[in-house]
């Protein structure tokens, strides 16, 4: 298998702009998490799914986020309108049925950059 | 609500030396703890874990320790090398029927020094 598989891996984008970031989860799993990492906050866990079916979003920031998950092998994080603030390491990351021995797989990240 | 707090933030240790990471949980129902390694510009990776009914597990130079009276648990590098300096998390699972929850430390910055 290929991992988790995230897209675009880089991305510089104005403040204001939209900005969309892709995920195709290990085949398989059923959870899905979108991570973001900054040097100030850590690893913040913004939300995640089970069987495509959003579970806990109560770490998304604010209204300017979204993530949707419209089948088991596709989903999006999206920001708009992005801020500076914004610029961090988005992570996807996968597990099935979670459960102890049944780990969360990352992927490569996407490093966003708004200026 | 739950929550895992993990120190040191930051950690230094003269290469052979040991470091040690500690990990407490809030969630008396959390069942599975793993450890993640996280190298410069690389993602997380898994390098060890630890179930509930388990109270210690080794893995060559790592070995994680649980204690669930006192809800916390921790990570041993032992004969330290170059290569174990690192960002480390740990992360506390609590399984539920209906849905389950992973919550991870704010990580650990680890330097080997030559």
């Amino acid at each position: 298998d290929a991992g988790v598989i995230q897209s675009p891996r880089h991305e510089v984008t104005e403040m204001g702009q939209e900005v969309t970031l892709r995920c195709k989860p290990i085949s398989g799993h059923d959870y899905l998490f979108w991570y973001r990492q900054t040097m100030m906050r850590g690893l913040e866990l913004l939300i995640y799914f089970n069987n495509n079916v959003p579970i806990d979003d109560s770490g998304m920031p604010e209204d300017r986020f979204s993530a949707k998950m419209p089948n088991a092998s596709f989903s999006t994080l999206k920001i708009q309108p992005s801020e500076p603030r914004d610029s961090a390491v988005y992570f996807c990351a996968s597990s099935t049925r979670l459960r102890a021995g049944n780990t969360i797989y990352f992927g490569e990240g996407s490093w966003l950059t708004v200026v | 609500g739950e929550n895992v707090e993990q120190h040191p933030s930051t950690l230094s240790v003269q290469e052979g030396d040991s470091a040690v990471i500690k990990c407490t949980y809030s969630d008396s129902a959390s069942n599975y703890f793993p450890w993640y390694k996280q190298e410069l510009g690389k993602r997380p990776q898994l390098i060890i874990d630890i179930r509930s009914n388990v109270g210690e597990k080794k893995d060559q130079r790592i070995a994680v320790t649980l204690n669930k009276t006192a809800k916390h648990f921790s990570l041993h590098i032992t004969e330290t090398q170059p290569e174990d300096s690192a960002v480390y998390f740990c992360a506390a699972l609590t399984y539920y029927s209906s849905a389950s929850k992973i919550i991870f430390g704010s990580g650990t910055r680890l330097s080997i020094r030559p």
